[in-house]
């Protein structure tokens, strides 16, 4: 099974700063990772897949990059809607794990 | 427009059973893999179950193995999730979600069925 470790555990950002996430995989999963954000009370919405491909309507100030089995969620100016639990998952073979969570919070 | 509901959800006693349904809607349901994911309280995401798009291929998460059964009906686009066994740490809340295929991410997801395995 592939590990995802997901850091740090929680972001405190103000709004209009940069934040970033990080995400690593045990091993390699090649360019198979999506990034998936949650709100109390609703259901993950996928934000970027293929570690770098933006889903569809999610504003530009998301992106996703990937150094080896190291990947990044860059948001680059928050916006209060932005605050939220956030998510990496490998999709590259079964079981399609996901990290355990960053929570961005309001600083 | 694509649309994933949860039904099922509920109370269940330790040992118990409990069976979810989703029903697919806005897609054409037998072209997409169908998984469960799960968010207990206070933990995160948790991948729980796959079925691919026949029906014919099934994996499941360690925790759940031997106790749970996902299937499909495509002629009624719906596809279960059967929980036997449940523990006290199968509370969570749990998404329907759905996937391309294999190496895809899961774009859509239902709202959530909230089982709670309590005495």
């Amino acid at each position: 099974e592939i590990v995802m470790t997901q850091s740090p555990a929680t972001l405190s950002v103000s709004p209009g700063e940069r934040a970033t996430l990080s995400c690593r995989a045990s091993q390699s999963i090649s360019s198979n990772l999506a990034w998936y954000q949650q709100k109390p009370g609703q259901a993950p919405r996928l934000l970027i897949y293929d570690a770098s491909t933006r889903a569809t309507d999610v504003p530009a100030r998301f992106s996703g990059s990937e150094s080896g089995t190291d990947f990044t969620l860059t948001i680059s100016s928050l916006q209060s809607e932005d605050f939220a639990v956030y998510y990496c998952q490998h999709y590259n073979n079964w079981p399609q794990t996901f990290g355990q969570g960053t929570k961005v919070e309001i600083k | 427009e694509v649309q994933l509901l949860e039904s099922g959800g509920g109370l269940v006693q330790p040992g118990g059973s409990l069976r979810l349904s989703c029903a697919a809607s806005g897609f054409t349901f037998s072209s997409y893999a169908m998984s469960w994911v799960r968010l207990a309280p206070g933990k995160g995401l948790e991948w729980v179950s796959v079925i691919n798009s026949g029906g014919e291929i099934t994996y499941y998460a360690d925790s759940v193995k031997g106790r749970f059964v996902v299937f499909r009906e495509n002629s009624n686009s719906t596809v279960h999730l059967q929980m036997n066994s449940l523990r006290d740490d199968d509370t969570a809340v749990y998404y329907c979600t759905r996937k391309e295929g294999g190496a895809h991410p899961y774009d859509y997801w239902g709202q959530g069925a909230l089982v709670t395995v309590s005495s």
